[in-house]
């Protein structure tokens, strides 16, 4: 089983529709959670971090974590052809919260 | 300060030769992380260091791979000999607090090996 698991997708909706991009995971005690978003050819740039239950808003962003089902999921409202890319979720799992272990990533597609 | 340099770009050598990636860690941050990303296989860590220590490799996949950080501005992840395999782009990740801040990645090499 891998430690954080993606649909690679590719995920498209429509532009003003809400994407919603999931995670799992699989260390129960793991406590930092981070989105990350990677345009093609360019690196990786965090979007939000998330360390409680619940939901965290930023802007058209919501992440949201439920430990007990050991998913982190992100929302992004009204999407825009700009938020095409790929977004990656990362934890740092309880055994050693200094590593930062990424999933595949899902690909989102936003059509005009 | 600039980000995360890294080096060479691109980078595209023949089975078998040496071949040595570059990076320079933002000032201050104390973990330097080494990932490796693929379509099949996405990011996965190689190697991360703490104070110029190297802590966790065992995400390196073999003993072809070496990585070192002589000091707090410079690391360098060498792959001798390479194999067409070892195909991918090689990120280098700097980060203050890893369990509560953001890494912040350079912009990668892509590495070719025919």
């Amino acid at each position: 089983q891998k430690e954080v698991e993606q649909n690679s997708g590719p995920l498209s909706v429509p532009e003003g529709a809400i994407a919603s991009l999931n995670c799992t995971y699989s260390d129960r005690g793991s406590q930092s959670f981070f989105w990350y978003r990677q345009y093609s050819g360019k690196s990786p740039e965090l979007i939000m971090s998330i360390y409680s239950n619940g939901d965290k808003e930023d802007g058209r962003f919501t992440a949201q974590l439920n430990k007990a089902s050991q998913y982190v999921s992100l929302l992004i409202r009204d999407s825009q052809p700009s938020d095409s890319a790929t977004y990656l979720c990362a934890v740092a799992p309880s055994y050693n919260t200094d590593k930062l272990i990424f999933g595949t990533g899902t690909r989102l597609q936003v059509f005009p | 300060d600039a980000g995360v340099i890294q080096s060479p770009r691109h980078e595209v050598t023949e089975m078998g030769q040496e071949v040595t990636l570059r990076c320079k860690p933002i000032s201050g941050h104390d973990y330097l992380f080494w990932y490796r990303q693929t379509m099949m296989r996405g990011l996965e860590l190689l190697i991360y260091f703490n104070n110029n220590v190297p802590i966790d490799d065992s995400g390196m996949p073999e003993d072809r791979f070496s990585a070192k950080m002589p000091n707090a501005s410079f690391s360098t992840l060498k792959i001798q000999p390479s194999e067409p395999r070892d195909s991918a782009v090689y990120f280098c990740a700097s980060v203050l607090n890893p369990g509560n801040t953001e890494a912040f990645f350079g912009q990668g090499t892509r590495l070719t090996v025919v």
